[in-house]
Formats: C-alpha cells, sequence, structure tokens
C-alpha cells in the first residue's frame, strides 16, 4: 500500500516564477491538506482539499492555490514566487469522517533563488 | 485561534534513558485531539501518539506515553527506553473536530531531540 507521494522531492526557482507541486494521497483517502514549512518551524496550514474544493484555507495570500483530481490527488500552485517562499512543502492526507490520523509525505523542498 | 507552545529547542537524553518533551497549548473548545509528531531527517512526519481531550486516561504506545492536563492545556510526551533511532524533530500539533481534526492541525516549533550513547 502506497503511502503519500510528493513530487518532486526538491527544486529550485527563481524569484518571479511559478511553481507546481504535486502529491498523491495513500490509497482509498479522499482529503488532502497543504503546509508549508519554513527552516526550524512547524508546518503551517496552507489550505485543505475535499471533493475537488478548497474546504479550509489558512493564512496565506491569493498568490497560493491548489487543485484536487478526480482521483483525489492534489497540486499546490505558487505564483511570482518569493525569496520567503523557500520552504518545505508537505502533504498530508486523510478520510473524511475519519480524521484522526493524517499521513503525510515526504515533502518537497522548494527553493527560491 | 488555537495555538501550541513548545518552549524547548533542543534535549538530549542517553540511550536507554527516559525523557519528556513538553508541550502547552490554548484553545477555547473543550473537545479537540492532540497530536505528537516524529520528523526524522528523512522529513516524513510520522504520527506517534494522540490523545482524544475527552479522554481522561493518558494515551500510550509502546515505549511512548504522554501525561495530558487539560485543565492545565499541558500535553507531554514520555520516552521510556530512549533509542538511537528516536532521534529526531518532534512536534506537538492540536485538531478540532469543527475543521476536521487530523486534516488541519496546528503545530508547535518543534523540540530536537538527541540521543547519545
Amino acid at each position: 500500500d502506497a503511502g503519500v507521494t510528493q513530487s518532486p522531492t526538491h527544486l529550485i526557482k527563481t524569484r518571479g516564477q511559478q511553481v507546481t507541486l504535486r502529491c498523491s494521497p495513500k490509497s482509498g483517502h479522499d482529503t488532502v491538506s497543504w503546509y508549508q514549512q519554513a527552516l526550524g518551524q512547524g508546518p503551517q496550514f496552507i489550505f485543505q482539499y475535499y471533493e475537488e474544493e478548497e474546504r479550509q484555507r489558512g493564512n496565506f495570500p491569493d498568490r497560493f492555490s491548489g487543485h484536487q483530481f478526480p482521483n483525489y490527488s492534489s497540486e499546490l500552485n505558487v505564483n511570482a514566487l518569493l525569496l520567503g517562499d523557500s520552504a518545505l512543502y508537505l502533504c498530508a492526507s486523510s478520510l473524511a469522517g475519519e480524521e484522526t490520523e493524517a499521513f503525510f509525505g515526504q515533502g518537497t523542498r522548494l527553493t527560491v533563488v | 485561534a488555537q495555538t501550541v507552545t513548545q518552549s524547548q529547542p533542543e534535549m538530549s537524553v542517553q540511550e536507554a534513558e527516559t525523557v519528556t518533551l513538553s508541550c502547552t497549548y490554548d484553545t477555547s473548545e473543550s473537545d479537540y485531539y492532540l497530536f505528537w509528531y516524529k520528523q526524522p531527517p528523512s522529513r516524513q512526519m510520522i504520527l506517534v501518539i494522540r490523545q482524544e481531550a475527552y479522554k481522561q486516561q493518558n494515551a500510550t504506545e509502546n515505549r511512548f506515553s504522554v501525561n495530558f492536563q487539560k485543565a492545565a492545556k499541558s500535553f507531554s510526551l514520555k520516552i521510556s527506553d530512549s533509542q538511537l533511532g528516536d532521534a529526531a524533530m518532534y512536534f506537538c500539533a492540536y485538531g478540532s473536530p469543527n475543521t476536521g481534526t487530523a486534516s488541519k492541525l496546528t503545530f508547535g516549533t518543534g523540540t530536537r531531540l538527541q540521543v547519545t550513547l
């Protein structure tokens, strides 16, 4: 049983560019959440997707957007990248109605130069 | 809004000894869950243990146990018989059934645990 998989594992982008990160949830899970973890900090909730819609959002600007596909996989898009967007981006999946455990991927390390 | 505070940036323990990691939180809700996650260098968050607020009995998972003090809003993690593989960042997290519990977590800043021989 594959767990949560994220791609790519690392990438480097230039300030002002756009980036797309991808996440496949654990088999059987239908809810995907995205977190940003800056160096030396705890993860910060960006948003959550369920039934292909953004259901909840944390305190992040509109430059951060997402999408969920019918197979429950998800994308995180960040436009107009800033140096401060450099972080580890974590994806977590869970099953609606049984949300007492979330499974995390290994994250995507984004470096903005 | 809920907040989670971990006041110990770094802790060290000798192999086979016991260590306690501290966590306090603030919430106005009466029903919630608390979690401890481990993040090794591989970066993947791994659930260590979880506690339901309405359960008075402290959760235990093998060598890991918690001391949940609801009135004091304290949730500490005790690791017994520490092993080299326990070395990692440990994050305390809060989840509310009103917002999907584990699908929207509020994390603390973490405690780095070193395990020495």
